[in-house]
C-alpha cells in the first residue's frame, strides 16, 4: 500500500525567507505526484504535479517541487516567501495502474510573518 | 466555471443519530470521490465513483457509511448511526474523466461534523 510522510506539522518563516517542505512517499512502482494548498477559508486546490520527463516542476504563485526518485521523495520549495503563502500544505500520491486513489500527507501548515 | 457544491457547511449531532451530506460536482466531470478528513490529518478515501458505479470503496465503514450517485451527477454520503470518531470534515471532490491516476481533483469546501 502506498503511503506519504510530511516530515513537518508545522513551519513559521518570515517573509522573503526561502521555503522547503518535504515530503516522502513509499511504493516501489510508478507515481503520480501532487501538492495541493488550502488557504484560510478556501478549499484545496492544485498547487503543481509530476508524472514524468523533468522532475523540476513548476507550479503556481512560484512554487517548484523536485522528485527524487532514488530517496522517494517529493519536496516543495519557494526562494522566497510571501505572507500571502500562509496556508496548509498536503502532498498526495497516486499510484497503480486504475483507479485515481489518491493518499494523502497529514500536512504542513506554513505561517509567514510580515 | 462554477465549482465543486457541497452542503450542509457545518452539521452538529449526537451520537447515533443519522446525517447525509449533498454534493455537486463541476458540470460534465465523471468522477466523484468523498473523502474524510480528521482533525490533523490529510484527506482519506472513503469511495469513488465514475458516472454512476462504484471504483473503490474500499475504506468506505459499510456498516454506518452509505453513499450514491444515482444519476451520475450529484451524490449522497451518509452515517448511520453516527459515531464519535465520525467528527470530521468531510470533502467532495471531481475530476473529469475516468478517475486515472494523473488527473486533478477539484476539491469542494467540505462539511464539517461534530458528533456529541
Amino acid at each position: 500500500a502506498q503511503s506519504v510522510s510530511q516530515h513537518n506539522h508545522h513551519v513559521i518563516l518570515s517573509e522573503a525567507a526561502s521555503l522547503e517542505l518535504g515530503c516522502n512517499y513509499s511504493y516501489g512502482g510508478t507515481v503520480n505526484l501532487f501538492w495541493y494548498v488550502q488557504y484560510p477559508g478556501q478549499h484545496l486546490q492544485l498547487l503543481l504535479k509530476y508524472f514524468s520527463g523533468d522532475p523540476l516542476v513548476k507550479g503556481i504563485k512560484g512554487f517548484e517541487a523536485e522528485f527524487i526518485k532514488s530517496k522517494f521523495s517529493f519536496n516543495l520549495r519557494k526562494p522566497s516567501v510571501q505572507w500571502s503563502d500562509t496556508a496548509e500544505y498536503f502532498c498526495a500520491v497516486n499510484a497503480g495502474t486504475n483507479a485515481g486513489k489518491s493518499t494523502f500527507g497529514d500536512g504542513t501548515t506554513l505561517t509567514v510573518k510580515p | 466555471e462554477a465549482g465543486v457544491a457541497q452542503s450542509p457547511r457545518y452539521k452538529i449531532i449526537e451520537k447515533r443519530q443519522s446525517v447525509a451530506f449533498w454534493c455537486n460536482p463541476i458540470s460534465g466531470h465523471a468522477t466523484l470521490y468523498w473523502y474524510q478528513q480528521i482533525l490533523g490529518q490529510g484527506p482519506k478515501l472513503l469511495i469513488q465513483f465514475q458516472n454512476n458505479g462504484v471504483v473503490d470503496d474500499s475504506q468506505l465503514p459499510k456498516d454506518r457509511f452509505s453513499a450514491e450517485r444515482l444519476k451520475g451527477v450529484d451524490s449522497t454520503l451518509k452515517i448511520q448511526p453516527a459515531k464519535l470518531e465520525d467528527s470530521a470534515v468531510y470533502l467532495c471532490a471531481s475530476s473529469q474523466g475516468a478517475g486515472g491516476t494523473q488527473e486533478t481533483q477539484y476539491f469542494g469546501p467540505g462539511t464539517r461534523l461534530l458528533v456529541l
